[in-house]
């Protein structure tokens, strides 16, 4: 099956840094990827949509400005969170579609990234 | 509002005997039901799905029934063996957008040998 790989798997950070997190599919082509955040014992929230090449698509209430998402490329999409507070620890997990059905359950998941900002 | 709801956080079940993980929705504009698969420190990995115009479909050890009417699924899983052991979230999406799936707060199923 499609293998999509997050870096890094786990990070502790200062009040006021940013971290960036990588999101690469590895053996397709994704035209599409999404952003998700879980916090403990909640589902997983969609954040953003991003599509290779154009800007992302935020869902309401996430803050553009502090999580940036770039889709440079077709195998790779990063978050960045920047001036990271408490309140950002999360797990971030991404998803990658190839696009080459509509059908969303071609999204694989990535293993997700746990934020832990001190 | 929680448009995807599974109200059972937790299920403990023995090895050979049935799961049955139930799901809940409120949107009614939802046409696609998905089951996913998580374990610890792990992404999700999809299980089975269902059309609204289906209200049953099989795979394996796998089957999700639809209740349209009562906006409600669920999922079974006969026998239950302990690699079956993970956290089972429920999640639909919309004829209007299929590639934004919605989530559920999730299952954690545990099988006990």
């Amino acid at each position: 099956g499609a293998v999509v790989s997050q870096h890094p798997s786990r990070v502790i950070c200062k009040s006021g840094t940013s971290v960036k997190i990588e999101c690469r599919s590895l053996d397709f082509q994704a035209t599409t990827m999404f952003w998700y955040r879980q916090f403990p014992k909640q589902s997983l929230m969609l954040m953003a949509t991003s599509n290779e090449g154009s800007k992302a698509t935020y869902e309401q209430g996430v803050e553009k400005d502090k999580f940036l998402i770039n889709h440079a490329s077709l195998t790779l999409s990063t978050l960045t969170v920047t001036s990271a507070h408490p309140e950002d620890s999360s797990f971030y997990i991404c998803s990658a579609s190839d696009g080459s059905r509509r059908r969303i359950d071609t999204q694989y998941f990535g293993p997700g990234t746990r934020l832990t900002v001190l | 509002d929680q448009q995807v709801k599974q109200n059972s956080p937790s299920l403990s079940v023995q090895e050979g005997r049935i799961s049955i993980l139930n799901c809940d929705y409120t949107n009614s504009m939802f046409d696609y039901f998905l089951w996913y698969k998580k374990y610890p420190a792990e992404g999700p990995t999809f299980l089975i799905s269902i059309s609204s115009i289906k209200d049953k479909n099989e795979d394996g050890r796998f089957t999700v029934f639809l209740n349209k009417s009562a906006k409600h699924l669920s999922l079974h899983i006969v026998p239950s063996q302990p690699g079956d052991s993970a956290v089972y979230f429920c999640a639909a999406s919309a004829k209007t957008s299929y590639d934004k799936v919605i989530f559920g707060p999730g299952t954690s199923l545990s099988v006990i040998p």
